[in-house]
């Protein structure tokens, strides 16, 4: 399968400091990378969708202003936490959207990255 | 409400046993994603079905999506360590832009 790379693993920050996250699709171009958070046993929740060159789309109930997110190039997606906070700890995973042969009788699949553990002191 | 419930929410089996994960979806998905995840780590994918009827398999694990396409089953013949992990069932919806949806998870552990 295709895949993804995100670094950092693992950061720890103090509060008030800003923590970048990358995301890279190493052996395919994505044109949209997803970004999820996910709580300690619990399901992955959306944040936003990445696309190349425009701004992202974001769920509803994420600040957009607290997360920011940049995707440059046709590799590279990032997610800036601004600000961090104790209650901004968590799992952060990467998702790139791998294009098959297109169209509603092919749907895309998702590859994700290893994730980054978050922890805000 | 969630859109995706996956039951059992845990499973523990003896080494060697079937098993089998439900995901049920609210209303007709288009597509069906399978993934495994060990915890605190990324997603690995499985397995993803778009045709109602449809029947995929890998190995030991089968996955299956009803003609409804509302409800997806993972069948793990012959356990063994190594099955043991978290499965997420995720689903694209009609409209949804590609977003996935993701089931509550079951984690599955497997007794030597």
């Amino acid at each position: 399968g295709a895949v993804v790379s995100q670094h950092p693993s693992w950061v720890i920050c103090k509060s008030g400091t800003s923590v970048k996250i990358e995301c890279r699709s190493l052996d395919f171009q994505a044109t949209t990378m997803f970004w999820y958070r996910q709580f300690p046993k619990q399901s992955l929740m959306l944040m936003a969708t990445s696309n190349e060159g425009s701004k992202a789309t974001y769920e509803q109930g994420v600040e957009k202003d607290k997360f920011l997110i940049n995707h440059a190039s046709l590799t590279l997606s990032t997610l800036t936490v601004t600000s961090a906070h104790p209650e901004d700890s968590s799992f952060y995973i990467c998702s790139a959207r791998v294009l098959l042969a297109g169209g509603q009788e092919n749907p895309d699949i998702q590859y994700f990255g290893a994730g980054t553990r978050l922890s805000v002191l | 409400s969630q859109e995706l419930e996956q039951s059992p929410q845990s499973l523990i089996v003896q080494e060697g046993k079937n098993l089998t994960i439900n995901c049920t979806s609210s209303k007709t998905l288009y597509g069906l994603y399978w993934y495994k995840q060990k915890y605190g780590e990324g997603l690995i994918f499985l397995m993803m079905l778009q045709k109602g009827g449809e029947e995929k398999s890998h190995e030991k694990i089968t996955a299956k999506l009803d003609e409804k396409k509302q409800q997806s089953s993972l069948h793990i013949t012959a356990s063994q360590p190594s099955h043991a992990g978290i499965y997420l069932c995720g689903a694209d919806f009609p409209g949804g832009g590609n977003k996935l949806t993701f089931g509550t998870g079951t984690q599955l552990k497997v007794e030597l």
